[in-house]
Parts: structure tokens; C-alpha cells; sequence
């Protein structure tokens, strides 16, 4: 059975920085693309980026680029989201996705919901 | 950067209706799109893809048809679990990609 258990609830203040996970499991973690998607409170859903850990390939969207870092520790199947300096903007859950064999995201973790203020 | 849209963003209907939501995307996307449920305080689920493809576990009373630009998500037979927001998502093959639409709230009339 293919898991993804995120890290737990995170509050913290701006400027802070921050690093969430995506441990992995029931499936070859290396040969599978991880993507992580935004949801803010009460929106929809936005997709920042993934990475395929195979060779840590990594791809942001145009939104996010710069704003975040995504790794994978092939060591322990854990992917990671991680940020330099919150912003109270950055508040909401942080879904990490595994894209499966049929292109398409299969299955995801429970998310991390990340609160920042001051 | 191809954009999706979604109608309508919401749908009030009862047990045992029909509903048809539609999804749009900005140019020629061939059958690279799939939908997504997701619940309250839930992850989302895949419910299709390639358009129109049943994702395995997911009810029947689920279809998904189109190709090009514009597509459609219909559930035949309204059950109770299935008061949700549906996401329409686009995807690339290399590097992935993914695109959702602002989503379509069904809920109880």
C-alpha cells in the first residue's frame, strides 16, 4: 500500500523558516515523480512543484520559483518543502502528491497545515 | 501557460440528480486531463483521467468524456458521499506539470 505521512501542524512567525516532509513508503520512491501542492484557506488547489528522486530532478511553477526549495533524501523515501522566510501569505496546507503510473497524481499525503503569524 | 476553467464554480442539487460540470482549458490539450474530489478537511481523491478513464476503486456512477479543449465530469446518479468539490487538472508528461481548475462545489439543495 503506497503511504505518504506528512509532518506535523507548524505555526511560526514571519521571517522564520521552515522545512516540512513527505515520508514515503509501498512503493519504489526513486521512480516516481513527488509534487506538492498549496491550499489556502477556503481555496483551491495550486500546484508549487516536484521532484523526481531518482536523480533529484526537480521542476517549480512560475508562482513559486525562487520562493521554495524542494529535496528528496533518497535514504529515507522522504521528500521535503522547504522555505527560507514565511510570510503570514504562505498560511495554508501543503498536500505532497506522488504522480503514478497513469501520469496523473494517485495518491496523496494527509498535508501539513502551516501557520504563520506574528 | 495553459489555464483551466471551470462551470459552474457551484451546484446545488439533491439525492439522485444528474449533475454536469464542464471544464475548459486556454488552448488544444488532447486528453491530458483528469478530476479530482476532495472533501472537507480531505485530501483529494482522483476520480478520472485521460479524460475519461475510471480510476480504479472509483464509483461508477462517475464519467468523464471530452478531448481538445473542453470536457465534462458527470455524475449519473447523485449519492450522499458525493457532496464535494470537483478540481479539473491538466498534466504534461515531461517535466510534470500540473494545472488545476478553481473547482466546482456540489452541495445539497
Amino acid at each position: 500500500e503506497v503511504q505518504l505521512v506528512q509532518s506535523r501542524a507548524e505555526v511560526k512567525k514571519p521571517g522564520e523558516s521552515l522545512k516540512i516532509s513527505c515520508k514515503t513508503s509501498g512503493y519504489s520512491f526513486t521512480n516516481y515523480w513527488i509534487a506538492w501542492v498549496r491550499q489556502m484557506p477556503g481555496k483551491g488547489l495550486e500546484w508549487m512543484g516536484g521532484i523526481y528522486p531518482g536523480d533529484s530532478d526537480t521542476t517549480y511553477s512560475p508562482s513559486f520559483q525562487g520562493l521554495v526549495t524542494i529535496s528528496a533524501d533518497k535514504s529515507t523515501s522522504t521528500a521535503y518543502l522547504q522555505w527560507s522566510r514565511l510570510k503570514a501569505s504562505d498560511t495554508a496546507i501543503y498536500y505532497c502528491a506522488r504522480r503514478g503510473s497513469t501520469w496523473y497524481i494517485e495518491d496523496w499525503g494527509k498535508g501539513t497545515t502551516v501557520t504563520v503569524s506574528s | 501557460d495553459i489555464q483551466m476553467t471551470q462551470s459552474p464554480s457551484s451546484v446545488s442539487a439533491s439525492v439522485g440528480d444528474r449533475v454536469i460540470i464542464t471544464c475548459r482549458a486556454s488552448q488544444d490539450i488532447s486528453n491530458w486531463l483528469a478530476w479530482y474530489q476532495q472533501k472537507p478537511g480531505r485530501a483529494p481523491r482522483l476520480l478520472i483521467y485521460a479524460a475519461s478513464t475510471l480510476q480504479s476503486g472509483a464509483p461508477s456512477r462517475f464519467s468523464g468524456s471530452g478531448s481538445g479543449t473542453d470536457f465534462t465530469l458527470t455524475i449519473s446518479s447523485l449519492q450522499p458521499e458525493d457532496f464535494a468539490t470537483y478540481y479539473c487538472q491538466h498534466t504534461n508528461t515531461f517535466p510534470p506539470r500540473f494545472t488545476f481548475g478553481p473547482g466546482t462545489k456540489v452541495d445539497i439543495k
